[in-house]
């Protein structure tokens, strides 16, 4: 069975620094595409940056470039988020999603994590 | 960024009605666009990709449609556990976008 945990959600200051991590099993994880996905109530879904396979290749929203890290560890079948510099607006439910295919990304997400809830607030 | 607009925001229908959403994309997307449901405390679940093909597991009862700039997705026969959000989303071109939702309640 896929699964993919979230966890590293926490309150932090304005200015602060967060990492999120997400665990993955049930599958190969080094064959897929990764994503992190955040959820506001306000701004909806808003996809926020994904890495290749081997991590050679990354993509950010323009809201998080030079702020915000996405990387992985493929011996530890692990995601993470580096979040800097946080802003109020970056507060949401972030969450790590697989792309759907392999070998290239086809850009949709077959799974999803429970999400962990980033607070941006003093 | 390419910009999604779902109408409407939110409809009221019973179980068995056809319900049609539509996605409208600020520029062509090809046939690069997603359909998710959403239910209150979970994740959103893919249920079409590449406009039209159904992910795996996902009821017939659903399809989707369209290509370029305008896209619908179908509930054919609401069922009691399809009372939830809907979300389109294109992967045409970075940053790949999401609609604002579509919230599909019990009339």
């Amino acid at each position: 069975e896929v699964q993919l945990v979230e966890s590293g959600g926490d309150l932090v200051q304005p200015g602060g620094s967060l990492r999120l991590s997400c665990a993955a099993s049930g599958f190969t994880f080094n064959s897929y595409w990764m994503s992190w996905v955040r959820q506001t109530p306000g701004k909806g879904l808003e996809w926020v940056a994904n890495i290749k396979q081997d991590g050679s290749e990354r993509y950010y929203v323009d809201s998080v470039k030079g702020r915000f890290i996405i990387s992985r560890d493929n011996a530890k079948n692990s995601l993470y988020l580096q979040m800097n510099s946080l802003r109020a607006e970056d507060t949401a439910f972030y969450y790590c999603a697989r792309d759907s295919a392999t070998v290239t990304p086809r850009g949709n997400f077959d799974y999803w994590g429970q999400g962990t809830l980033v607070t941006v607030s003093s | 960024a390419i910009r999604m607009t779902q109408s409407p925001s939110s409809l009221s229908a019973s179980t068995g009605d056809r319900v049609t959403i539509t996605c409208r994309a600020s520029q062509g997307i090809s046939s690069y666009l997603a359909w998710y449901q959403q239910k209150p405390g979970k994740a959103p679940k893919l249920l079409i990709f590449a406009a039209s093909t159904l992910q795996s597991g996902v009821p017939s009862r659903f399809s989707g449609s369209g290509s370029g700039t305008d896209f619908t997705l179908t509930i054919s026969c609401l069922q009691s556990e399809d009372f939830a959000t809907y979300y389109c989303q294109q992967y045409y071109s970075y940053p790949w976008t999401f609609g604002q939702g579509t919230k599909v309640e019990i009339k």
